[in-house]
C-alpha cells in the first residue's frame, strides 16, 4: 500500500507571506495530482504532474514533480486569504491488479490571515 | 453543464436509523468514487462504481455500508443502523471513465449521528 505524506500538516501564516507544502512517498508514480479543499466544499482538482522533474505554474501557485517521481511540492507565492484550505495530494489509479482507487495523502491544512 | 450533485448536504439520523446519501454525476460520466472524510482529516476512499457495476470497493466496511449505481438514477451510498462513528462528510466524485485522471467532487453530505 502507497503512503502519501504531507507536511507540514497544518500551516498559518500572514497575507502576503511565500510558502511550500509537500507530499512524498517511498513508492514511483506515474503521474500525481493536487487538489485544494475549501472548507465546507468538495476537493477541486489543480493540476496533474506527470513527468519527473516537471514544473507546472498556476498563477501564483507552482508545482513541482521531484525527478524520481517520488514526491512532490506546491509553492504558493504572496498567500492570499482565498488560498485558505486543505492540500491534498494524490496519484491517479493505475489500475493494477484491479485497483481503481484513488490514496489521498494525509493533506496540509492552510489558514492565511488578513 | 451542471457538476456534481449531492443530496442532502445535511443529514440527521438517530443511531439505528438508515442514511441514504445520494450523488448524480456530471453529465456523460458513467463512474462514480464515494469518499469519508472525518473532521479534521483527509479523504479515505470507500468504493468506485460504474454504472451497474461496482468495480471496487475495498475501502467500504464490510457491515451497515452498501452502494449502488442503477442504470437509471443517481448513485446511492446507504449506511444501515448507523452509529455515531458514522458520523462525517461523505463525497462523492464522478469521472467520464476509468483511469481518465479527471475527477470532480460533489459538495458533499454531512452526516451526523446523534
Amino acid at each position: 500500500t502507497q503512503l502519501l505524506e504531507q507536511s507540514p500538516q497544518f500551516l498559518s501564516i500572514q497575507e502576503g507571506e511565500n510558502l511550500t507544502v509537500y507530499c512524498n512517498s517511498s513508492s514511483v508514480f506515474s503521474s500525481l495530482q493536487w487538489y485544494r479543499q475549501e472548507p465546507g466544499e468538495g476537493p477541486v482538482l489543480l493540476v496533474t504532474v506527470v513527468t519527473g522533474g516537471e514544473v507546472k505554474k498556476l498563477k501564483r501557485l507552482t508545482f513541482q514533480f521531484g525527478d524520481a517521481r517520488k514526491d512532490s511540492s506546491l509553492h504558493i507565492t504572496a498567500a492570499q486569504t482565498g488560498d485558505t484550505g486543505l492540500y491534498l495530494c494524490a496519484p491517479p489509479p493505475r489500475g493494477t491488479s484491479g485497483t481503481y482507487k484513488y490514496i489521498f495523502g494525509t493533506g496540509t491544512r492552510l489558514k492565511v490571515l488578513a | 453543464n451542471a457538476g456534481v450533485m449531492q443530496n442532502p448536504r445535511h443529514l440527521v439520523r438517530r443511531r439505528g436509523q438508515e442514511a441514504r446519501l445520494r450523488c448524480s454525476p456530471m453529465k456523460g460520466h458513467s463512474h462514480v468514487y464515494w469518499y469519508r472524510q472525518l473532521p479534521e482529516e483527509g479523504l479515505k476512499f470507500m468504493v468506485y462504481l460504474q454504472k451497474e457495476n461496482i468495480i471496487d470497493e475495498s475501502g467500504m466496511p464490510k457491515e451497515r455500508f452498501s452502494a449502488e449505481f442503477p442504470k437509471e438514477g443517481p448513485s446511492i451510498l446507504r449506511i444501515q443502523q448507523v452509529v455515531r462513528g458514522d458520523s462525517a462528510a461523505y463525497f462523492c466524485a464522478s469521472s467520464p471513465g476509468p483511469l481518465s485522471y479527471e475527477q470532480y467532487f460533489g459538495p458533499g453530505t454531512r452526516l451526523t449521528v446523534t
